[in-house]
């Protein structure tokens, strides 16, 4: 069954805690992309990456960190420099030649 | 920088009734465009895309939209809405000519409608 995972639905950060956020996707797909989404204010790119081992700063990157150690994982480090991390989080995938992009299911991320 | 614009935020409609939403972007150049849907507890899902050929486009569940390059718009409609098509709509939009694949959002659209 193909698709794009992220767990946990759910997390809870405490102040001064980095925390990571899972995505993977079995599609086979090159480029793995991370939003934020706030309410009325659409998604807002934070990285993205077209392969393996290389990965740019999107629109919010500030108190985010990323990793493509291999092609299926990406995941998000919301490190204690991000000041307002409440917010909903959607990992999207992309074949290489396609600029259709395919959303997981999303992580909720609330802070104690 | 490009910049999508959804100017309905919230838009409620009786079954039946016709759907015309709004989208306009600021990039010039080449651009493909997207509607996606979020239904309430879902994944965002891709409803239609445009990337070359005819500007007016089909999607899944009765869903249309025309590009009309110059206007800088995707509008999205559809002649009869279901009590089903509650939803939060976005408009997306990337740029044709260049490797970025990553897609500039518009704020979205909820769309309520009653039985």
């Amino acid at each position: 069954d193909g698709g794009i995972t992220q767990s946990p639905k759910y997390l809870f950060r405490k102040e001064g805690q980095n925390v990571t956020l899972s995505c993977e996707q079995n599609l086979n797909h090159d480029a793995m992309y991370w939003y934020r989404q706030d309410p009325g204010q659409g998604l807002r790119l934070i990285y993205y990456s077209q392969i393996v081992n290389d990965f740019q700063k999107g629109d919010i990157a500030e108190g985010y960190s990323v990793s493509r150690e291999k092609k299926e994982s990406f995941p998000l480090t919301v490190t204690s420099a991000q000041k307002n991390p409440t917010a909903f989080y959607l990992c999207a995938s992309s074949a290489s030649e396609s600029e259709t992009q395919y959303f997981g299911p999303g992580t909720r991320l609330l802070v104690l | 920088a490009q910049s999508v614009s959804q100017h309905n935020h919230h838009v409620i409609l009786s079954e039946a009734a016709s759907l015309e939403l709004g989208c306009n972007y600021s990039y010039g150049g080449t651009v493909n465009l997207f509607w996606y849907v979020q239904y309430p507890g879902q994944h965002l899902q891709l409803l239609l895309k445009y990337f070359s050929g005819d500007p007016l486009v089909k999607g899944i569940k009765g869903f249309e939209a025309e590009f009309i390059k110059s206007k800088f718009s995707f509008n999205l409609r559809k002649p009869s809405v279901q009590w089903s098509d509650t939803a939060e709509y976005f408009c997306a939009v990337n740029r044709g000519d260049t490797g970025r694949r990553a897609l500039t959002f518009g704020s979205g659209t909820r769309l309520q409608v009653q039985p």
